[in-house]
């Protein structure tokens, strides 16, 4: 059963704190994503990695960093987190062969205070 | 630039009766178009695709037909369930390898 799991699952901090959210998978995939959700807005990347090391931006990148050093584990990095950063985050992965079918994980809802 | 609009955000129906919601795009590119959906408190999952233009595709009840002469890709279903409920985004392929462009999302409530 493909999964992709995401570490925390909720997590509150405070302003100007720092923000590790992690994703992994088990299905080998390639290609990993981070988005954010917010009402109204749908789903928004943030950065998208093609493999180990290969990480690129997305359409709101600024804010956020990315770390990707095994193919199954993709980090993401807020340094000096913002109210407006406040969102539930999402993890996706998917194969080469068919990019555009993600399988995405359970989210991390995270709260800058 | 790569866009796909959902005009609905919020649909209530009662169960039993049809629903279309509603997906048009813009794309510099050969159309590849994805419903997903998300139930409460849950991950997103892909419901439909298509790339073949007039064709109908189907998935657990939904059905969805690309038209490139109008940039519409919306989705229906004859006879909604309350199971149904849930949030449903559409997307467009975009430029780079594995871009995804959503929707805004339709929230879809089915009541008794």
């Amino acid at each position: 059963d493909m999964k992709v799991t995401q570490m925390p699952r909720y997590l509150i901090k405070r302003m100007g704190e720092n923000v590790l959210l992690e994703c992994g998978q088990d299905m080998s995939h390639e290609t990993m994503y981070w988005y954010r959700q917010d009402p109204g807005l749908g789903l928004q990347l943030i950065y998208i990695s093609y493999d180990v090391d290969s990480n690129s931006e997305g359409d709101i990148p600024k804010g956020y960093r990315v770390s990707r050093k095994k193919r199954e584990h993709f980090s993401l990095i807020l340094d000096s987190a913002k109210t407006n950063q406040t969102s539930v985050y999402f993890c996706a992965s998917s194969l080469p062969s068919t990019v555009y079918e993600q399988y995405f994980g359970p989210g991390t809802r995270l709260t800058v205070l | 630039g790569d866009s796909v609009t959902q005009t609905e955000g919020l649909v209530t129906l009662t169960k039993g009766l049809p629903v279309m919601l509603n997906c048009t795009y813009q794309t510099t590119y050969s159309p590849f178009l994805f419903w997903y959906v998300q139930h409460l408190n849950e991950a997103p999952k892909l419901l439909l695709k298509s790339s073949t233009d007039n064709k109908r595709t189907e998935h657990q009840g939904f059905y969805a037909t690309l038209h490139k002469s109008s940039s519409s890709f919306h989705l229906q279903k004859s006879s909604v369930q309350l199971s149904d409920s849930a949030l449903y985004f559409c997307a467009s392929r975009g430029s780079a390898l594995g871009r995804l462009h959503f929707g805004a999302g339709t929230q879809l409530i089915v009541i008794p």
